[in-house]
């Protein structure tokens, strides 16, 4: 069982375009985190948020716990964006903190 | 501050050989994880720690892997015998607690590649 599911799995836009990211998940949970990675690069932290909403640049993500669902919206994308976006949480049943498997983003010139 | 770092960087095994991944976290970091990441895939834990415990590693395969974290500093990840199905990125991450929130923070990695 995928206890942290991700999608799309795979998103096209063209530059400029916006982005929304989706995260369910079925484990108990008040961390919840999305992390950026680059083909072969480190894993690196994007945003921080538990509840509600939280905003970094271009970056917003939504976090509504009872519904135990994370989404994350990327604006006015740019071609650097292309990679990998995985959201994360601590099982506070297991505490230990648990990926998706990702969505994968591709920004076109 | 420095980051988490790990060694080596890539590693390229026949099937049956022994590898040794070492990581050393942020200071002052109590948490350190270890992940394996297939290939296009999302990180799966498999063990971390605090200070020096083994908090959890019901997903580390006990037969032919190991962990530990001795002085609760640096880690080393090691595979007895690798098998083709270990092909992945081994990711170490560390982490401490502040302000009700437990931020992880990632080293590069070690991409294990077994022939």
């Amino acid at each position: 069982e995928q206890q942290v599911q991700q999608s799309p799995a795979s998103l096209v836009l063209q530059e400029a375009e916006n982005a929304e990211l989706q995260c369910s998940f079925s484990i108990f949970t008040n961390q919840v985190q999305w992390f950026y990675q680059r083909p072969g690069g480190r894993l690196v932290s994007l945003l921080y948020n538990p509840s509600g909403t939280k905003q970094s640049g271009r970056l917003t993500s939504t976090t509504v716990i009872k519904e135990r669902r994370s989404s994350l919206h990327i604006s006015s994308s740019q071609i650097t964006d292309s990679g990998t976006y995985l959201c994360a949480m601590e099982d506070t049943n297991a505490y230990k903190v648990i990926f998706g498997k990702g969505t994968h983003l591709h920004v076109l010139p | 501050e420095a980051g988490v770092t790990q060694s080596p960087r890539y590693a390229v095994l026949q099937e049956g050989q022994a590898v040794s991944f070492w990581c050393d976290p942020i200071s002052g970091h109590d948490t350190l994880y270890w992940y394996q990441q297939p290939r296009d895939q999302g990180p799966q834990l498999l063990v971390y720690f605090r200070d020096e415990a083994v908090i959890d590693n019901s997903q580390l395969p006990s037969d032919r892997f190991s962990a530990v974290r001795p002085k609760g500093t640096n880690s080393t990840l090691k595979i007895q015998s690798a098998k083709q199905g270990d092909t992945a990125t081994y990711l170490c991450a560390s982490s401490f607690w502040v302000g009700g929130k437990n931020t992880l923070y990632f080293g590069a990695g070690t991409r294990l590649s077994v022939l």
